[in-house]
C-alpha cells in the first residue's frame, strides 16, 4: 500500500514550452503533497507545498509563476513548468502525506526527468 | 533554518563489512528523524525513523539512535549487502507545522561482492 506514481517518468521539451507533472497517491488520501528538486548528486530541495483545494505555499526563491502547481483532488497534484529553459532541466519528485497514518508518513513518488533543449 | 549534514560520499564498502553514515543536524524545535534510501531508479523509500531523543529505529539490519546531546542520528549496519547499494538520505521533520522534510545531501553507497 501507500503507492505514489507520477507521469510522465521522463519528458524532453524545448525552450519555451511548457511541460506538467501529475503526482497521484493509488491507495490513499492525500491532503498535502510536496513537489522536490533534485540536481544531479544532490540532495531534494523543496519546492512547495500543495494542499487540496488551496494555493500552493512556496519556498523562498522558487518562482510560483513558473512553477504552476494544483492539488485539485485528493489523490492528485500537478506541477506544470511554464516557458521551460535549460536551467529547469532536473529530476522532479513529489511525496504525499498520508494522513492516515500515525506520523504523517511521507511517500514518494519515483520522479520525473525533465529535460529543456 | 533547519539543516541535515552527512557525510560525504561516495562509500564503497565489500560485503559483509561494517557500515556507518554519519549525520548531524541543527533544528529549532525537536524534530523528528528519517533515513531515506533510494535505489537505482527507485524513488525514495522510508528506511527508519526515530521521533524523540534516544530512539531507536532499525528497519532490514539498518539502525539509527536519536541522539539529542549531539544532534546526531548516524546510520549503522553490522554486516552490508551487495543488494544495500542505493544512495541513502539523512532528513528531519519538525512535529508542529506543515511537517515538511528538510534532507542532508545524501551519501552513495556501493557494496562489492
Amino acid at each position: 500500500g501507500a503507492v505514489v506514481s507520477q507521469h510522465p517518468s521522463w519528458v524532453i521539451c524545448k525552450s519555451g514550452t511548457s511541460v506538467k507533472i501529475e503526482c497521484r497517491s493509488l491507495d490513499f488520501q492525500a491532503t498535502t503533497m510536496f513537489w522536490y528538486r533534485q540536481f544531479p548528486k544532490q540532495s531534494l530541495m523543496l519546492m512547495a507545498t500543495s494542499n487540496e483545494g488551496s494555493k500552493a505555499t512556496y519556498e523562498q526563491g522558487v518562482e510560483k509563476d513558473k512553477f504552476l502547481i494544483n492539488h485539485a483532488s485528493l489523490t492528485l497534484s500537478t506541477l506544470t513548468v511554464t516557458s521551460a529553459h535549460p536551467e529547469d532541466s532536473s529530476f522532479y519528485i513529489c511525496s504525499a502525506n498520508n494522513a492516515g497514518t500515525r506520523f504523517n508518513e511521507q511517500y514518494f513518488g519515483p520522479g520525473t526527468r525533465l529535460t529543456v533543449t | 533554518g533547519d539543516s541535515v549534514t552527512q557525510m560525504e560520499g561516495p562509500v564503497t564498502l565489500s560485503e559483509e563489512a561494517f557500515l556507518t553514515i554519519n549525520c548531524t543536524y541543527t533544528a529549532t524545535g525537536y524534530p523528528s528523524l528519517f533515513w531515506y534510501v533510494q535505489y537505482p531508479g527507485e524513488g525514495l523509500q522510508l528506511l527508519l525513523k526515530a521521533t524523540k531523543a534516544d530512539d531507536k529505529g532499525s528497519n532490514k539490519g539498518f539502525e539509527a539512535t536519536y541522539r539529542k546531546e549531539t544532534t546526531s542520528f548516524h546510520l549503522e549496519k553490522g554486516s552490508v549487502q551487495v543488494s544495500d547499494s542505493a544512495v541513502y538520505f539523512c532528513a528531519l521533520s519538525e512535529i508542529q507545522g506543515a511537517q515538511k522534510l528538510v534532507f542532508g545531501q545524501g551519501t552513495r553507497l556501493t557494496i562489492n561482492p
